[in-house]
């Protein structure tokens, strides 16, 4: 499996409510990433996860908890969002170690904050 | 620091006409260049890296370190090459950490 499965493909939600995006990759790496895009910008790093531990946070407010339960899943937990939030959300992973190893996305997550 | 420029924000070229997509990267180590593509609808996926010196779907990118820049060529373009295309560098970023870099993406669009 050479996939980054993403869940859910859309998500709208209130500024209230509490939901949880979810990333799943089955090929043995042991980084992974959420990056935020907004319409016709790249994509921005908000966390990097390395072997389970947080190892970047991009300065990303609070509003938005990234959890790693294990090597394959990686969640975004969300609460008390803005409008300016609505974005798409992708998740990525790659071998843990540098060497030219390249990032593998998932096909993201389009979340609509209302 | 780590920077990545992309000059072009638009670039439109006729169907067998040559393209190059402009890239110009800052950064105080020995980097690791890649381009993404991201076609409409689909996910961001890996075109080529600069350690690979392969060609795909005809694409080539030569890392010049004396110039910074890991250019995108392509002799004839296609119709279906019309998509955003993003370099990228991934370097180090203190303790055990390397973090990828997008520069604001190339849209190119190929007119039949």
């Amino acid at each position: 499996d050479t996939e980054v499965t993403q869940t859910p493909k859309h998500l709208v939600m209130g500024m209230t409510n509490k939901k949880s995006l979810k990333c799943e990759q089955h090929m043995g790496h042991r980084a992974m990433y959420w990056y935020k895009q907004k319409a016709k910008k790249p994509p921005e790093l908000m966390f990097v996860y390395s072997y389970e531990k947080l190892s970047i946070n991009e300065s990303v407010p609070s509003r938005f908890s990234p959890e790693c339960p294990n090597s394959s899943l990686l969640n975004l937990h969300l609460h008390a969002l803005q409008p300016e939030d609505s974005a798409l959300y992708l998740c990525a992973s790659s071998v843990a170690t540098p060497g030219n190893s390249p990032l593998h996305f998932g096909n993201g997550t389009r979340l609509t904050v209302t | 620091a780590q920077r990545v420029t992309q000059p072009e924000k638009l670039l439109s070229v006729f169907k067998g006409a040559p393209v190059e997509l402009k890239c110009n990267y800052s950064y105080s180590g020995s980097p690791e260049l890649f381009w993404y593509v991201q076609y409409s609808r689909q996910r961001l996926q890996l075109l080529l890296r600069h350690i690979s010196r392969e060609s795909i779907k005809g694409f080539t990118a030569d890392l010049n370190k004396g110039e910074t820049s890991f250019h995108l060529k392509k002799p004839f373009a296609q119709e279906e090459d019309s998509a955003m295309y993003y370099c990228a560098l991934r370097g180090y970023s203190g303790g055990s950490n390397y973090k990828l870099t997008f520069g604001k993406g190339t849209l190119l669009t190929v007119n039949p």
